[in-house]
């Protein structure tokens, strides 16, 4: 596709269950991150990437979130025993190195 | 580590007015800055992007500067309209190695018409 694509879009989930975000960056792009927005909040940093490796982590909230990129592409974003505290929409972007970021739409993640 | 503030937090203007939305940030080692629109619950749209060897970028009625070593940069929105109305963010890109992005807090403007 032509821009960077999230999925799911929404997603609801119960307390404690674990649920996976996924992130496809724009081809050739070798940046990507990954951040969340609370409802009426700015945007908090979570993770970048570089490639396939992570060189800022600062962003993970505790050690229940966690994320992978592979293959220089796509992304996931683990977030284990959910808690309410976790619903939020949660934002990829990506860029080249000289170009701008480029977001997706989000995904809406619901702890119920 | 880089901080990036917005000012005034919230604006309110009546249509037809041209305003200023000012983003300050604290480390002047910067790739490129970017300036973007968030829509009430909606993704990021891209508005302008200013590389740090430039001093400013214009598109339509949107003109943004960029003082790099005061750390300042400005969007200009000229003969404001209602479809303005939105929270409008600026973010930085660290230079060197490591080129993570910090966003500001965001200026959400009301244009009344």
């Amino acid at each position: 596709g032509a821009g960077v694509s999230q999925s799911p879009s929404n997603k609801v989930t119960e307390k404690g269950k674990d649920v996976e975000l996924r992130c496809d960056p724009i081809s050739g792009h070798t940046a990507l991150y990954w951040y969340r927005q609370s409802l009426g909040q700015g945007l908090e940093f979570l993770i970048y990437f570089q490639g396939n490796s992570a060189p800022d982590k600062s962003g993970l909230p505790s050690d229940r979130f966690s994320a992978e990129r592979t293959g220089g592409s796509v992304s996931t974003l683990t977030i284990q025993r959910t808690q309410q505290e976790d619903s939020a929409v949660y934002l990829c972007a990506s860029s080249s190195a000289n170009t701008e970021a480029f977001f997706g739409q989000g995904t809406r993640l619901t702890v119920v | 580590k880089q901080e990036v503030t917005q000012i005034p937090a919230a604006l309110s203007v009546p249509e037809g007015e041209n305003l200023v939305l000012n983003c300050s940030f604290t480390d002047s080692a910067i790739y490129n800055l970017q300036w973007f629109r968030q829509d009430p619950g909606k993704g990021l749209t891209s508005l302008l992007l200013i590389q740090s060897s430039q001093r400013e970028q214009t598109s339509g009625r949107l003109n943004a500067s960029l003082d790099k070593s005061s750390g300042r940069s400005t969007l200009y929105i000229a003969a404001s309209q209602p479809g303005d109305s939105a929270t409008y963010l600026c973010a930085v890109r660290g230079s060197g190695g490591y080129q993570k992005v910090t966003f500001g807090t965001g200026t959400k403007l009301q244009v009344i018409p």
